[in-house]
């Protein structure tokens, strides 16, 4: 089976600009989670979707988004970009929820 | 390779000793976990995973620990490789792995000396 693939791999934007990422997850995995990973916080869990629906979502602003389409693809959007949003955003998928997710490479935002 | 912390702890080791990298969750209410290994340019990489109902589990050379007394989780690595050089991340969860929220450690960097 084909991995986690996330486009683009790197993207460079200018505050205030919005961005969008796109996670596909592995063949019949219906669980896309989405992380953000700095140096200073580390790994933060953003939000999760299942099926279409957002099941679980992190403490970060309303921002940053996202949807699962019908065949689990899944894009996250952050609007407004601020410095701060500049980070490695990681796509996981797995069949059901945490157990044995799965990461794709990652996209790299840079904001200036 | 994309950088995954800085001024993170560093355990080195010798190639073929064993290695054990230490972890400290922060929810006693917390009953799933879960250690990940991720390679500079690389999403992390599932290692081995153990429920609150266990104190050990062993997978391929590596073996997970867990004592809720102190609300402590170790990884052992056997016969340490170079290969086995990234940064090593626990996770846990509150929910038994199925929803809520997954909280990541800042994760220790493994350096193997050949």
């Amino acid at each position: 089976k084909a991995g986690v693939t996330q486009t683009p791999r790197y993207l460079i934007k200018t505050r205030g600009q919005q961005v969008t990422l796109s996670c596909s997850p592995i063949s019949g995995h219906r669980s896309v989670s989405w992380y953000q990973q700095t140096p200073g916080q580390g790994l933060q869990f953003l939000f999760e979707y299942f099926s279409e629906t957002q099941r679980n979502k992190g403490n970060f602003p309303g921002r940053f988004s996202g949807r699962q389409f019908s065949n689990s693809r899944s894009e996250m959007n952050v609007s407004t970009l601020e410095l701060g949003d500049s980070a490695l955003y990681l796509c996981a998928s797995s069949e059901w929820d945490f157990y044995e997710q799965y990461f794709g490479p990652g996209t790299r935002l840079t904001v200036t | 390779g994309e950088s995954v912390g800085l001024h993170l702890p560093t355990l080195s080791v010798q190639e073929g000793d064993n290695s054990i990298i230490n972890c400290a969750y922060s929810n006693s209410a917390s009953d799933y976990f879960i250690w990940y290994k991720q390679e500079s340019g690389k999403g992390p990489q599932f290692i081995i995973d153990i429920r609150s109902n266990m104190d050990k589990r062993q997978g391929q050379r590596v073996t997970v620990l867990l004592n809720k007394t102190v609300k402590h989780l170790s990884l052992q690595i056997a016969a340490t490789q170079p290969g086995d050089s990234a940064v090593y991340f626990c996770a846990e969860s509150g929910y038994g792995g199925s929803q809520g929220n997954l909280i990541f450690g800042k994760g220790t960097k493994l350096s193997v000396k050949p």
